[in-house]
């Protein structure tokens, strides 16, 4: 059965890093489009960024160009986001998906995610 | 961006009711339209994508329909299990959006 994993989160200062991870099993990552998303507490989703198969596409939202980056290496199925600059406004927990790409590639299976607080 | 709007924002029915949300795209996305719910605590979870087509695995009482800037889902017969809350989301254009949400629950 599908499974992903979320892992990396915790408390950090602002603008300090984090790096998540998110392990992904049973299928076979590398055909897969990943994404992450994010959800502020007691707030709605919002899309953050999402990487092709192979990592030769990526798209992120505005609110986190340049300071966030999604990477994946698929020999250890494996997808990531290192975090940089962190604001206040980024805490959320942070789900890793299958899929998440525009017009039909859908985000069909999401792990339990990983809570981000950035605070002093 | 796209805009998502959903209605209402939150109701309360009865265990066997059938249970109807709207959502509106600001702008026409097609059918590429998609129905999460989320359980308190929980990852989302899909159940509608492609504005009509049930995921697998997910109880026939839910369905969706719509096209343009226009969609509907709705549970035939609202059970316990159902509380929750939905939420749309377009796909057809970057960023992806989601609608604030419609929290049901039991009265």
């Amino acid at each position: 059965q599908v499974q992903l994993v979320e892992s990396g989160g915790g408390l950090v200062k602002p603008g300090g890093s984090l790096r998540l991870s998110c392990a992904a099993s049973g299928f076979t990552f590398s055909d897969y489009y990943m994404s992450w998303i994010r959800q502020a507490p007691g707030k709605g989703l919002e899309w953050v960024s999402y990487i092709s198969n192979s990592g030769n596409i990526i798209y992120s939202a505005d609110s986190v160009k340049g300071r966030f980056t999604i990477s994946r290496d698929n020999a250890k199925n494996s997808l990531y986001l290192q975090m940089n600059s962190l604001r206040a406004e980024d805490t959320a927990v942070y789900y890793c998906a299958r899929g998440g790409a525009v017009r039909g590639i859908v985000a069909d299976y999401w792990g339990q995610g990983t809570l981000v607080t950035v605070s002093s | 961006d796209i805009q998502m709007t959903q209605s209402p924002s939150s109701l309360s029915a009865s265990v066997g009711d059938r249970v109807t949300i709207t959502c509106q795209a600001s702008q026409d996305i097609s059918n590429y339209l998609n129905w999460y719910q989320q359980k308190p605590g929980k990852a989302p979870k899909l159940l509608i994508y492609d504005a009509s087509n049930l995921e697998i695995g997910v109880s026939s009482r839910f369905s969706g329909s719509g096209s343009g800037t226009d969609f509907t889902f709705t549970i035939s017969s609202l059970q316990p299990e159902d509380i929750a809350t939905y939420y749309c989301q377009q796909y057809d254009n970057l960023p992806q959006t989601f609608g604030p949400g419609t929290k049901v629950d039991i009265k």
